[in-house]
């Protein structure tokens, strides 16, 4: 099955900094790649996506990057602010044959952005 | 719209008895998706639910099961708890479940002892 491998587990930026999430999968049929952002005690929040269609996608402050040779996409979130502190998962996802979304997650990256 | 809603939110069960989750979707969502979240395992998807059907399924022992209602709404059902099945239990939906956005509920808190 998919396997999904995220770096850095903890990653510490200041303020106005970028901060810079990996990600790597092993199933080459693996078409969607979503990101989620968790604050404590809160739901998964989806903040951007990505098809293997695409390259790059950029929203604000956040962009995603996908490399479907090497299969590995990125998080990259520039000027960052105290308020982006959180945890952040990356997954894969593959378009099962009877339709459907299984997703399969990264291990996650606690992001703090310090003053 | 709303968003996707979970009862109950917290629960505290003892080993050997069992346990039911709801999951209500956004209006207009068909699929529904289970996950188990631990600090050891991470997020594991347990299965999906689609016009009242299971069409994809994880890797989690036949204690787990679930099924979905004609409104889409979903539930889940642990038999047997275990210690080990302590965990936050998530819930996703998305409108057509191929390849689509997933939108998750805040959760259920499940506490074995």
């Amino acid at each position: 099955g998919e396997n999904v491998e995220q770096h850095p587990s903890t990653l510490s930026v200041q303020e106005g900094d970028s901060a810079v999430i990996k990600c790597t999968y092993s199933d080459s049929a693996s078409n969607y790649f979503p990101w989620y952002k968790q604050e404590l005690g809160k739901r998964p929040q989806l903040i951007i996506d990505i098809r293997s269609n695409v390259g790059e996608k950029k929203d604000q402050r956040i962009a995603v990057t996908l490399n479907k040779t090497a299969k590995h996409f990125s998080l990259h979130i520039t000027e960052t602010q105290p308020e982006d502190s959180a945890v952040y998962f990356c997954a894969a996802s593959v378009l099962l044959t009877g339709g459907g979304n299984k997703l399969t997650f990264g291990t996650g990256t606690q992001l703090k952005v310090e003053l | 719209k709303a968003g996707v809603t979970q009862t109950p939110r917290y629960l505290i069960k003892t080993r050997g008895q069992q346990v039911t989750l709801s999951c209500s979707p956004i209006s207009g969502h068909r699929s529904v998706s289970w996950y188990q979240q631990t600090p050891g395992q991470g997020l594991q998807f347990l299965f999906e639910y689609f016009s009242e059907t299971q069409r994809n399924k994880g890797n989690f022992p036949g204690r787990f099961s679930g099924r979905q209602f004609s409104n889409s709404r979903s539930e889940m059902n642990v038999s047997t708890l275990e210690l080990g099945d302590s965990a936050l239990y998530l819930c996703a939906t998305s409108p057509l479940g191929g390849s689509y956005e997933q939108y998750f509920g805040p959760g259920t808190r499940l506490t074995v002892t």
